[in-house]
């Protein structure tokens, strides 16, 4: 499966762990991108990397929120001290970066994360 | 900045044509994107307009208008499996997608 792959589907945890959601891009591509969706809400941008950069972290909270991508490996969100207010849908969707097709996003299935 | 506004529903009959309208306002406008969502599942691209003027692929087609900030999704012949959420998304060049409120398509028979 060439697509854009996120693990886990689903994650429950309870209020102060730790949240880590996996994402690998399709294959040749240098971009990722992660989403934010509330249910019947639209898609509210996080970040955006390239490899072993962060391009625009203008919408991830600055605090309890990090993300990364290395050279090798998937891309990681990472959400410390979960709060109940963090329960959402997280997509992850990945690009060429490379002129038009930089604006042609292929998703992951998401990752559902359920706090308690 | 960048915002891109929706209607947030839209109700239409099996085998008509509807259209969403998109309209935005960014900084360093690159191009305008659509996908679309089904309840519980992932964003799937549609379309991306470059250019003024009208794309078409299947029966969707996409139309852009710089000069009036505005855009629009077409779905023809709808079927009932087009009930779902559209997005129209855009960016300033190499930055960020940002993505519009969304509109929630329900076919009808």
């Amino acid at each position: 499966n060439a697509g854009v792959m996120q693990n886990p589907r689903h994650l429950v945890r309870r209020r102060g762990q730790e949240a880590r959601l996996r994402c690998s891009p399709m294959k040749g591509h240098s971009h990722v991108y992660w989403y934010r969706q509330l249910p019947e809400e639209g898609l509210k941008f996080m970040v955006y990397l390239q490899k072993e950069n962060i391009i625009d972290e203008s919408g991830m909270p600055k605090e309890r929120f990090s993300a990364e991508f290395p050279k090798e490996g998937p891309s990681i969100l990472r959400i410390q001290q979960v709060v109940r207010g963090d329960s959402a849908a997280y997509f992850c969707a990945s690009s060429s970066g490379q002129g038009a097709d930089n604006e042609k996003l292929f998703f992951g299935s998401g990752t559902q994360l359920s706090v308690l | 900045g960048q915002s891109l506004e929706q209607p947030s529903e839209v109700t239409a009959v099996e085998g008509a044509i509807v259209q969403i309208n998109c309209t935005y306002q960014t900084s360093g406008f690159y191009g305008l994107s659509w996908y679309q969502q089904h309840d519980g599942g992932a964003p799937t691209f549609l379309s991306y307009n470059a250019l003024d003027g009208l794309e078409e692929t299947g029966r969707f087609s996409s139309f852009l208008s710089r000069s009036d900030s505005y855009g629009y999704l077409l779905l023809q012949e709808l079927q009932m499996k087009d009930s779902a959420s559209y997005f129209c998304g855009g960016s300033g060049g190499y930055q960020k997608v940002t993505f519009g409120t969304g509109t929630k398509l329900q076919v009808i028979p």
